[in-house]
Parts: C-alpha cells; sequence; structure tokens
C-alpha cells in the first residue's frame, strides 16, 4: 500500500540554524500538508499546498517558513532560523480526496 | 473558528471493556468528522470518517456518529484489545472538497490492559 514518507527521523539542531524536513507523498495525490505536533500539545496545521504554491497558512507559519516541491516527488519544509519553541514533531500529509494520508514524522528537537 | 474539544486522557481500560472516547466539535461550516489513530512510532493513521449528519463511520469494530445536533462525534468500541493501545486524536475539516486542513482534538492516550 503507498505511504507518505519522511526523512530524517529525528533531527537535532542549534538555535539558529536552519533545517530542511523532507517528505515524499503518494505519488498520485495533489494536495500537500504540513502539521506539528509540540510535545503534549495538539497536532497543529502548518500549510498546505496546491499546484505549486501555498493553498492556506496558519499564523504559525511566518517568514522563518518555507514550502517547496523541488522535483516531481519530494515536498520540503524549511526553517530558516531556528527558535528553541520550534521543537516538535512535524508531520507531512498527502490526498487526493477527503482523506489525508500521514507521514511518520520528524522530530525537531532544537537545542 | 473551528475548534475539537476530545475527552482528556490518559485512559486505562482492562481488555474487552467498552471504550467510549468525547469529541465535540465547533465548525462554520458543514464539516466532515475523524478519528485518528497513532501507534507507537508511527504515523497519523484514519480510523474512521463521516462527512454528514447522522452518518456512522466503521473500522475495526470502532464506531462514531456524526451527531449534528449536539456537535459531536465520540469514539466506540465494544470489547477493546491490547493492539487498541495508541492515541486518538479526533478532527475536522471544514468543508467537503477533500483538500482542507484539519482540526485536531488533544488527543487521548489509551492503554489497553491484559
Amino acid at each position: 500500500e503507498p505511504e507518505v514518507t519522511q526523512t530524517p527521523s529525528h533531527q537535532v539542531t542549534q538555535m539558529g540554524q536552519e533545517v530542511i524536513l523532507r517528505c515524499v507523498p503518494i505519488s498520485n495525490h495533489l494536495y500537500f500538508y504540513w502539521y506539528r505536533q509540540i510535545l503534549g500539545q495538539k497536532v497543529e496545521f502548518l500549510v498546505s499546498f496546491y499546484n505549486n504554491e501555498i493553498s492556506e497558512k496558519s499564523e504559525i507559519f511566518d517568514d522563518q517558513f518555507s514550502v517547496e516541491r523541488p522535483d516531481g516527488s519530494n515536498f520540503t519544509l524549511k526553517i530558516r532560523s531556528t527558535k528553541l519553541e520550534d521543537s516538535a514533531m512535524y508531520f507531512c500529509a498527502s490526498t487526493v480526496t477527503d482523506t489525508q494520508y500521514f507521514g511518520p514524522g520528524t522530530r525537531l528537537t532544537v537545542l | 473558528g473551528d475548534s475539537v474539544t476530545q475527552m482528556e486522557g490518559p485512559v486505562t481500560l482492562s481488555e474487552e471493556a467498552f471504550l467510549t472516547i468525547n469529541c465535540t466539535y465547533t465548525a462554520t461550516g458543514y464539516p466532515s468528522l475523524f478519528w485518528y489513530v497513532q501507534y507507537p512510532g508511527e504515523g497519523l493513521q484514519l480510523l474512521l470518517k463521516a462527512t454528514k449528519a447522522d452518518d456512522k463511520g466503521s473500522n475495526k469494530g470502532f464506531e462514531a456518529t456524526y451527531r449534528k445536533e449536539t456537535t459531536s462525534f465520540h469514539l466506540e468500541k465494544g470489547s477493546v484489545q491490547v493492539s487498541d493501545s495508541a492515541v486518538y486524536f479526533c478532527a475536522l475539516s471544514d468543508q467537503n472538497f477533500g483538500n482542507e486542513k484539519l482540526t485536531f482534538g488533544t488527543g487521548t492516550r489509551l492503554t489497553i490492559i491484559p
């Protein structure tokens, strides 16, 4: 069964560094999303992406964040200058209908 | 804005017990409702969904009915197993067009003891 994959599974970085989180959505899906979950808190929407542009973004998704689909398979989330409060689990999801399929997540730890 | 309120956890039950996890929602439109499950070390998996009022979603013995009058979507299972131990998330999508963001509840950690 097709699945969404994410790399790395765990990323440790120093505050102020740039990180890129990678996702490979399911191949025929058209809509892509990033969510995050700070430990012990809700899963929160960050951004949705369709037809090579952002469809919607939350107030969390400020100028430090960007997304890109650099080729036909990858979907990336970049954080330009990480803060301590960016430490969280980041989930990628994709869909072609009304059901979003999630990846296993990347745990980002900012020191 | 949209919101989902979910039963606080953790919940611990004995095997074969009856399970209810409460979920209520607030939405401006006519949302689709979902239950996702997260097993240890894995991503979020869709457990079941309902797209309109009075619909019942079901999967793997779990059920939830979309109650518009009480704005609820409670998850139930008649007899839980150890393998049901996981975190359960209630979520809504505020339109039925298939590309709207999900709004999640806080998640309920369920542990089933033999």
